[in-house]
């Protein structure tokens, strides 16, 4: 089945220790997005790849960075993790990226997320 | 930018009433809004979407409607079940992104 996998589904990390999440698909979509989503809360995105154009937030952290290699993988790279960093991160894919005037309407694929616990 | 109000935070019904959650944006150029349902520890899973050229949409028990004029969108369930028990986001885009809402908290009461 096509899909959105993410490992590990759960990590732990120690304070400052640099962690590296994984996401893939088999969509083949051109987006990739990551999210952080904090208990209670809305997921936040941080960036998204449309294709191979890096898109970043303007308040996502230098902390937080992204590579994505091909098509189907994408990674979150967290260089120094803080207590205030754990929370769950979800990655996201959509076929091509929303506009509003071409209308395209583009429903987003989640992965089932990593929860990252920092020590 | 965009803006996305949600409306109530949380929301408690019993098994068969319905429930209503209301959000509101700011830019009168989005085109696109779906409602995102999440269970506890799991991903969110869109459950309905609605185009900004119609004014209603339904799937069985659920069903959004949007007042463009107004700039708001409501997602509606009808019969509600213990299973709709939930975290619901709406979305609201922006080129290349959703803005989400901040989430409601649905809790049906068997």
């Amino acid at each position: 089945d096509a899909m959105v996998i993410q490992n590990p589904r759960y990590q732990v990390t120690q304070f400052g220790k640099p962690v590296t999440l994984s996401c893939s698909q088999t969509l083949n979509h051109n987006v990739m997005y990551w999210y952080q989503q904090k208990s209670s809360q809305a997921p936040k995105l941080l960036f998204h790849y449309y294709d191979k154009d890096f898109n970043n937030e303007a308040d996502t952290p230098d902390n937080f960075q992204s590579r994505r290699p091909n098509t189907s993988f994408c990674f979150l790279d967290i260089r120094s993790p803080g207590l205030g960093d754990a929370a769950m991160y979800l990655c996201a894919t959509s076929r091509t990226r929303q506009t509003r005037t071409s209308g395209i309407y583009n429903e987003q694929f989640f992965g089932p997320g990593t929860r990252l616990t920092v020590l | 930018g965009e803006n996305v109000e949600q409306h109530p935070s949380t929301l408690s019904v019993q098994e068969g009433d319905s429930a209503v959650i209301k959000c509101t944006y700011s830019d009168s150029a989005s085109n696109y809004f779906p409602w995102y349902k999440q269970e506890l520890g799991k991903r969110p899973q869109l459950i309905i979407d609605i185009r900004s050229n119609v004014g209603e949409k339904k799937d069985q028990r659920i069903a959004v409607t949007l007042n463009k004029t107004a700039k708001h969108f409501s997602l509606h369930i009808t019969e509600t079940q213990p299973e709709d028990s939930a975290v619901y986001f709406c979305a609201s885009p922006l080129p290349g992104k959703l803005i989400f809402g901040q989430g409601t908290t649905l809790q049906v009461k068997p």
